[in-house]
């Protein structure tokens, strides 16, 4: 039961352009989203979060969309650079919970 | 600041056999998770450890199992080995629990053949 879904597994984005990934979740509890990006061979770190009470946060180029009443989030990369080309995983946790639901990761090609 | 550190990076073993994996949490993070990945699958969540006890745990079968010591290192073994258990393993350390923070080592890849 995939309760974080990334139903688009590639994106290819011209540099320069914008990246826009998508995320879908169905637990109505979770009140927290984050971003992770991960390149070959090493563990994910840490993008951008936001809190379920927020529908909008920024930090230099990458903004997190909320979407509650859709149950939906997207990530915006502006502009896109051949440095971001790596797989994004969205992710979700519920209030003092301690684990994280991950989705199944959408892989950005920025291309030069 | 030394980051979270995963031992092995790769590992081979024989279907039936068993293994341990090893997790170094960053200095003064009591909590350690755990996580598989697998294509397809995304990140899967298997345990989570706070001071030496297993405060939550995933959907998967009693031959996966985890401990804590009282340094916040980690151990997790996984007995009689699969061929799906062939995966890469996360481990993930945070301060406390909730809201994120956590920070991610760079797995065991694990082949079972």
């Amino acid at each position: 039961d995939q309760q974080v879904k990334q139903n688009s597994p590639s994106l290819s984005v011209q540099e320069g352009r914008i990246s826009i990934l998508n995320c879908d979740y169905t637990n109505s509890m979770f009140d927290y989203f984050l971003w992770y990006k991960k390149y070959p061979a090493e563990g994910p770190t840490f993008l951008i979060s936001i809190s379920s009470i927020k529908d909008k946060n920024e930090d230099g180029r990458f903004t997190v969309f909320l979407n509650k009443s859709a149950k939906h989030l997207s990530l915006h990369i502006v502009p896109s650079q051949p440095g971001d080309s790596a797989v994004y995983f969205c992710a979700a946790t519920t209030p003092g919970a301690n684990n994280l639901f991950f989705g199944t990761g959408t892989r950005l090609t920025v291309i030069p | 600041k030394a980051g979270v550190t995963q031992t092995p990076r790769y590992l081979i073993k024989t279907r039936g056999q068993q293994v341990t994996l090893s997790c170094s949490p960053i200095s003064g993070h009591r909590s350690v998770s755990w996580y598989q990945q697998t294509p397809g699958q995304g990140l899967q969540f298997l345990f989570e450890y706070f001071s030496e006890t297993q405060r939550n745990k995933g959907n998967f079968p009693g031959r996966f199992s985890g401990r804590q010591f009282s340094n916040s290192r980690s151990e997790m073994n996984v007995s009689t080995l699969e061929l799906g258990d062939s995966a890469l393993y996360l481990c993930a350390s945070s301060p406390d629990s909730g809201g994120g923070g956590y920070t991610f080592g760079s797995g065991t890849r694990l082949t079972v053949v």
